[in-house]
């Protein structure tokens, strides 16, 4: 079955220095490849996404790039702040599964001033 | 409007017992997720519905878990004869069928004894 990989489990960066969490895949129809970000003892929620028809999304100070060849997306935080601190989620899908994803296990980002 | 809803936001129970927790959709969502976070884990999948249908159950972890969505809306996730693995933090998501972005509830604390 599907399965994603995502590395890696912790993160520590000093404020102002960027973070990169990366996620690997196995399902080649796999379309949909969203992050969430988890704060203690919060929902997730959805901080951006890709679709498979596009390379690179930029929001701001975070960026998602995709390599549907390598199976791989990333996720780049710049700049970081410290309430960038958080568990942050890599999932993947397709967009005709009616939204079933497929999460990774997270990675925590602790940004320190 | 209103976002996803679940009751109760916390559970204590003995060994043994059956709970039952809710989920209340973003209404006019048509797909609704069941997910299950153990303390400092990912998101593990356990049911979704389409509608009142649920064409995935393939996540359910024993037959002592079972799901039910009622109107195309509120869903209900009964778990018989608790045991202390089933402790964890119980999230469900909805997501309306023209867009993939899974809104997740704030989750029920399952605790048990």
């Amino acid at each position: 079955g599907e399965n994603v990989e995502q590395h890696p489990s912790t993160l520590s960066v000093q404020e102002g220095d960027s973070a990169v969490i990366k996620c690997t895949y196995s399902d080649s129809a796999s379309n949909y490849f969203p992050w969430y970000k988890q704060e203690l003892g919060k929902r997730p929620q959805l901080i951006i996404d890709i679709r498979s028809n596009v390379g690179e999304k930029k929001d701001q100070r975070i960026a998602v790039t995709l390599n549907k060849t390598a199976k791989h997306f990333s996720l780049h935080i710049t700049e970081t702040q410290p309430e960038d601190s958080a568990v942050y989620f890599c999932a993947e899908g397709r967009t005709d599964s009616w939204g079933k994803l497929q999460f990774g296990a997270g990675t925590q980002v602790v940004v320190t001033p | 409007g209103a976002g996803v809803s679940q009751s109760p936001s916390n559970k204590v129970t003995e060994k043994g017992k059956d709970v039952e927790l809710r989920c209340d959709p973003i209404s006019g969502h048509t797909a609704l997720y069941w997910y299950r976070q153990s303390l400092g884990q990912g998101l593990e999948f356990l049911i979704y519905f389409q509608g009142n249908s649920a064409p995935d159950k393939s996540g359910l972890p024993s037959d002592r878990f079972s799901a039910e969505r009622t109107g195309g809306s509120v869903s209900t996730l009964t778990i018989q004869r608790t045991q202390q693995e089933d402790s964890a933090v119980y999230l469900c998501a909805s997501i309306r069928v023209d867009t993939d972005t899974q809104y997740f509830g704030p989750g029920t604390r399952l605790t048990v004894l």
